[in-house]
């Protein structure tokens, strides 16, 4: 079965740049998505199609897919983006598949 | 608006059935995609099931046998039945709408109901 793996956990500081990996075999082959989830709620697409952001998710948010890596960039952070994030893609043998989740800390 | 509720969650003792619904409003569920997702308390998300636009149907292994996805077109609503309970399917189980075209996400999500399974 396919597997994606992220950090368990990622710190950043107020106004830097925070980044969030997802790994798996050929991944750069695939679309990769990216949800945020705050506590006691439900997740929230901020990427997808490796690239795209849904209207009304700020520009800071971008995303990027090549090799085995997609990469979750959040630029000049926010205390509001202090969450989880799950990186998702679709592969054939296990259909839909997430990471196991990275959260976030603005400190 | 586009919106999911989730209903039908609650208490129950292992073996016993459950049946979840979600409520669709603002799109038709079977002209789309739909998924189930759960999350045991806190842990990450996983892909329960899903019910293709054309109803076909898919189910992760660690349910395949024991829980069925299906619609009630006339109701737009999506159901999760799930048979045989096990104390580890205790979590939100959020239903999804999935956007598909080479690509794979969800852009709607509901709120989750919440499954839990203990004597």
């Amino acid at each position: 079965s396919y597997e994606l793996t992220q950090p368990p956990s990622v710190s950043v500081s107020p106004g830097q740049t925070a980044s969030i990996t997802c790994s798996g075999d050929k991944l750069g082959d695939k679309y990769a998505c990216w949800y945020q989830q705050k506590p006691g709620q439900s997740p929230v697409v901020v990427i997808y199609q490796d690239i795209k952001r849904p209207s009304g998710i700020p520009e800071r948010f971008s995303g990027s897919n090549s090799g085995n890596t997609a990469t979750l960039t959040i630029s000049g952070t926010q205390a509001m983006d202090e969450a989880d994030y799950y990186c998702q893609a679709w592969d054939s043998s296990s259909n839909v598949v997430f990471g196991g989740g990275t959260k976030l800390t603005v400190l | 608006e586009v919106q999911l509720v989730e209903t039908g969650g609650g208490l129950i003792q292992p073996g016993g059935s459950l049946r979840l619904s979600c409520a669709a409003s603002g799109f038709t569920v079977s002209s789309n995609h739909m998924s189930w997702v759960r999350q045991a308390p806190g842990k990450g998300l996983e892909w329960v099931s899903v019910i293709y636009s054309g109803g076909t149907t898919y189910y992760a292994g660690s349910v395949k046998g024991r829980f069925t996805i299906s619609r009630d077109n006339s109701k737009n609503t999506l159901f999760l039945q799930m048979n045989s309970l096990r104390a580890e399917d205790t979590a939100v189980y959020y239903c999804a709408r999935d956007k598909s075209n080479g690509y794979y996400y969800m852009d709607v999500w509901g709120k989750g109901t919440t499954v839990t399974v203990s004597s």
